[in-house]
């Protein structure tokens, strides 16, 4: 099993709607995790870190941790087209490993 | 505040010579990480230096080395180039190099092997 791990997607959401982007982790990962977005030929940029189980909210963003299903979630809310980029997710294992990524499409 | 910065932004070289990718961190910040990332995929951990030393190493051959300048600067090398080693390179600076310490990532170096 892989460390950290992501569906590819592509996921395609009506502008508006709420985007739900979901992370696995395996036992090889510790407490912290974070959600990176990526634009097309750009560098990762951070949204948000967690690193307690429950939610954490950021404007329209919603980190979600459950450490007993091993799982981390990224709601976007009132999703826009500017939305639409990779999203990465990443844990620490002794270093920082991060999922494929998801990409994202917000269709208007 | 000036973010991380990376030079070059392209590089192209051909199979067999080498490179070297070069990182500023944020201001105060004393860990700088190497990544690299092929496309479709998610940034691969290939080290981390903290206060001049290393922290950690990735899966990655001994043709990758690095090192971190007193001024919390690091250069990536690369030896004996290959065609797979065509890629984004992307450098991260943190506060520290701990398991919350949040990584920030430079724009990146794109290099070609030909």
């Amino acid at each position: 099993q892989k460390e950290v791990e992501q569906n590819s997607g592509p996921l395609s959401v009506p502008e508006g709607a709420i985007a739900s982007l979901n992370c696995t982790y395996s036992d090889r990962v510790s407490q912290s995790f974070f959600w990176y977005r990526q634009y097309s030929g750009k560098s990762p940029e951070l949204i948000m870190s967690i690193y307690s189980n429950g939610d954490k909210e950021d404007g329209r963003f919603t980190a979600q941790l459950n450490k007993a299903s091993q799982y981390v979630s990224l709601l976007i809310r009132d999703s826009q087209p500017s939305d639409s980029a990779t999203y990465l997710c990443a844990a620490w294992a002794q270093k920082l490993v991060f999922g494929q990524g998801t990409r994202l499409t917000i269709n208007p | 505040d000036a973010g991380v910065t990376q030079s070059p932004t392209h590089l192209i070289k051909t199979r067999g010579q080498q490179v070297t990718l070069r990182c500023s961190p944020i201001s105060g910040h004393k860990s700088v990480s190497w990544y690299q990332q092929v496309l479709g995929q998610g940034p691969q951990f290939i080290f981390q230096y903290y206060e001049k030393e290393e922290r950690g190493r990735g899966n990655f051959p001994d043709r990758f080395s690095a090192r971190q300048f007193p001024n919390y600067s690091s250069e990536l090398n690369v030896n004996a180039l290959l065609l797979g080693d065509s890629a984004l390179y992307l450098c991260a600076s943190s506060l520290q190099s701990g398991p919350s310490d949040t990584q920030y990532f430079g724009p990146g170096t794109r290099l070609t092997v030909l």
